[in-house]
């Protein structure tokens, strides 16, 4: 079965500072990638998700970015973090082709002061 | 595309009371859809889960749903809840991507 492995859990970034949020998966190999966030009070809303290395496709116009280096390795960035980027930031993996079976990580919870 | 719709937003309910938390789907295939529950300040845990097949699931802590194709729905549901129900409760589907609705914070009081 699928391991997510996201860090930090929590992390208070001041505006305008740079944003490296790491996502690594064991347990399958060319899984499904995603970032989701949830703004305070709000639902979960997908951020990026990708099929492949180097494949990445952005759901909503914002101020991050995502890259997959690796087969199981997911990065979310931000080059200047803007008040409204805070929230809670859940990593998900599925294997591919399946879209029926998914995995979340524990989270990261920023706060950007 | 698909997307998902909870209707509610927030739903009150006295312990041992019955609840249903509605969902409402969309999409121009066929889909699985999912139910998630998330405890204050934790990650997301899932409830259940349709495929395929029987169209009422059976999930974890006494919640079941049924799924409606007629009318595009996938309510949650329990018998009789009890404080530690208190949550919030996510709906999702996917066809090849997993999408959201917005929640509804279930609020269970003594």
């Amino acid at each position: 079965s699928q391991t997510i492995h996201q860090w930090p859990a929590t992390l208070v970034q001041p505006v305008g500072s740079p944003l490296s949020l790491e996502c690594t998966v064991e347990g399958t190999s060319n899984p499904n990638l995603y970032w989701y966030r949830q703004a305070a009070g709000r639902g979960l809303q997908l951020l990026f998700y990708s099929v492949g290395i180097g494949q990445i496709s952005s759901e909503v116009p914002q101020n991050l970015s995502a890259s997959r280096p690796q087969d199981r390795q997911f990065i979310l960035s931000s080059k200047k973090l803007l008040l409204s980027d805070s929230g809670f930031y859940l990593c998900a993996s599925s294997p591919t082709g399946t879209g029926n079976d998914y995995t979340f990580g524990s989270g990261t919870r920023l706060t950007v002061v | 595309a698909q997307s998902v719709t909870q209707l509610d937003s927030q739903v009150p309910v006295f312990e041992e009371a019955p609840v249903e938390l509605r969902c409402n789907y969309s999409s121009s295939v066929s889909v699985y859809l999912f139910w998630y529950v998330q405890y204050p300040n934790q990650g997301l845990q899932l409830l259940l889960k349709y495929l395929s097949g029987s169209t009422l699931v059976k999930g974890i802590n006494g919640f079941e749903a049924e799924f409606n194709k007629s009318q595009t729905s996938f309510h949650l549901r329990k018998p009789s809840v009890h404080i530690s129900d208190t949550a919030e409760y996510f709906c999702a589907v996917s066809e090849n991507k997993l999408i959201f609705g917005t929640g509804t914070r279930l609020q269970v009081f003594p």
